[in-house]
């Protein structure tokens, strides 16, 4: 079964760090990108970044950019998201997704993970 | 980078009745446009990608249309678990971006 499953939300005050994680199972990160989506009440879906195994960093959105930096381990199974200098506005339900289309840079996401919930507050 | 906008914003049929979602784009992403449903508590299903194409055991009564900047998301006969948000994005210009939603309320 493909399935990704996030970790490592919690609440943090305004300029901390946290890390994402996200395990891939039932297909290979070599052939897909992952990316990283975010989820809030007012700003609805917004992707964040993405990573690819041959191409390694896709980019990040503006609004993280210089903040946030996405990796992935040796073991070809998981990628994180490191969060720093956190605001408020970074406050989300974090999902990882898998871009459908293999070794494409930008696609749709066909599998996504159940999501991790990050709350930036003082 | 592109925006898209969705209409109407809230819908409420009937089962049975015909919904009609709209998607449009502040300029051309081809057929590069992608649907998904997302419940209460649930992330996004994908339904339908590349403008036209069912994603896997995505029932037969969703259906997608459009190129170009304007396109639909059609549910042929609406059944209750078909309330949901809906959410289209587009896949050709970086970065990927996602409209607001579609409320579909079923009666």
């Amino acid at each position: 079964e493909v399935q990704l499953i996030e970790s490592g939300g919690g609440l943090v005050q305004p300029g901390g760090s946290l890390r994402l994680s996200c395990v891939a199972s039932g297909f290979s990160l070599e052939q897909y990108a992952v990316h990283w989506v975010r989820q809030t009440p007012g700003k609805g879906l917004e992707w964040v970044s993405g990573i690819s195994w041959k191409s390694g960093s896709l980019g990040y959105a503006e609004s993280v950019l210089g903040r946030f930096t996405m990796t992935r381990d040796t073991a070809k199974t998981s990628i994180y998201l490191h969060m720093n200098s956190l605001r408020s506005e970074d406050t989300a339900l974090y999902y990882c997704a898998k871009a459908s289309r293999p070794l494409a840079t930008i696609s749709a996401f066909d599998v996504w993970g159940q999501g991790t919930v990050v709350t930036v507050s003082s | 980078e592109v925006v898209l906008t969705q209409s109407p914003a809230t819908l409420s049929l009937s089962p049975g009745d015909r919904a009609t979602l709209s998607c449009r784009a502040s300029q051309s992403v081809r057929t590069s446009l992608a649907w998904y449903q997302q419940q209460p508590g649930q992330a996004p299903r994908l339904l339908i990608y590349d403008a036209s194409n069912r994603a896997t055991d995505i029932p037969a009564r969703f259906s997608g249309t459009g190129s170009g900047t304007d396109f639909s998301l059609t549910i042929s006969s609406l059944e209750p678990e078909d309330s949901a948000v809906y959410y289209c994005q587009q896949s050709s210009n970086w970065p990927p971006t996602f409209g607001p939603g579609t409320k579909l309320e079923i009666k």
